[in-house]
């Protein structure tokens, strides 16, 4: 089966534009997380969906952050606008319904971040 | 709240040398532990994972971790490294039942030497 695709791979953007990160789960997995790791620092969660629904956004860090996932398939996340601190590697994660972390997420690669 | 310590952001081993990467946790629950692999240019990847079961934990790639209550660890060994065992490694927390979130240490480079 396929694996969590995420892209682009890299994005380098300026102080300021958006960018909208994207990722494709496994085909049939309900449960789709985001996580990101700031450079140096741990990978932290932001968010959590379940089908097109947000179970926890308690990890998102302000309002210029907006996830969306609809139809339940493909999730974006988009940054408005950029500013420096959000470098870093965005993270896509899924896993099956009524599964979680006990069972072990799939990781896609990742997105690397970078603001000028 | 949950947190996890890995000690050592930087571990250097000889090939053929024993692995010991080490983890600390804090979980006001009975956890879940996991240990995830990040090869270069790839995603991460779940080497194993302790879900309350056995607590000697056997993974792919000949490494195992063991959860000791007592001292909060869940260590993760290879008896003998391999060059392609280099890559970031880290450990992560969740809470056991509900409750989705993986909260991650700061990782460990592992490099290998000849």
């Amino acid at each position: 089966e396929a694996g969590v695709t995420q892209f682009p791979s890299h994005s380098v953007i300026e102080k300021g534009q958006t960018v909208t990160l994207r990722c494709d789960p496994i085909s049939g997995h309900d449960n789709l997380y985001w996580y990101r790791r700031v450079m140096g620092k741990e990978i932290k969660f932001l968010l959590h969906f379940v089908k097109e629904s947000k179970q926890d956004e308690s990890g998102m860090p302000n309002n210029r952050f907006l996830a969306e996932r609809t139809g339940g398939t493909y999730s974006t996340l988009k940054v408005q606008p950029a500013e420096l601190e959000d470098s870093g590697v965005y993270f896509c994660a899924s896993s099956l319904a009524g599964t979680g972390a006990g069972y072990g997420y799939t990781f896609g690669s990742g997105t690397r971040l970078t603001v000028v | 709240a949950q947190s996890v310590t890995q000690l050592g952001s930087h571990v250097s081993v000889s090939e053929g040398a024993l692995v010991l990467l080490r983890c600390n946790y804090s979980s006001s629950v009975p956890p879940y532990l996991f240990w995830y692999v990040q090869y270069p240019n790839q995603g991460l990847q779940l080497l194993l994972k302790y879900t309350s079961a056995a607590t000697l934990v056997k993974g792919i790639n000949g490494f195992e971790a063991e959860f000791k209550k007592s001292e909060t660890s869940f260590h993760l060994t290879k008896p003998s490294a391999h060059m392609s065992d280099a890559a970031e490694y880290f450990c992560a927390v969740s809470r056991t039942g509900g409750g989705n979130k993986l909260t991650f240490g700061t990782g460990t480079q592992l490099k290998v030497e000849l």
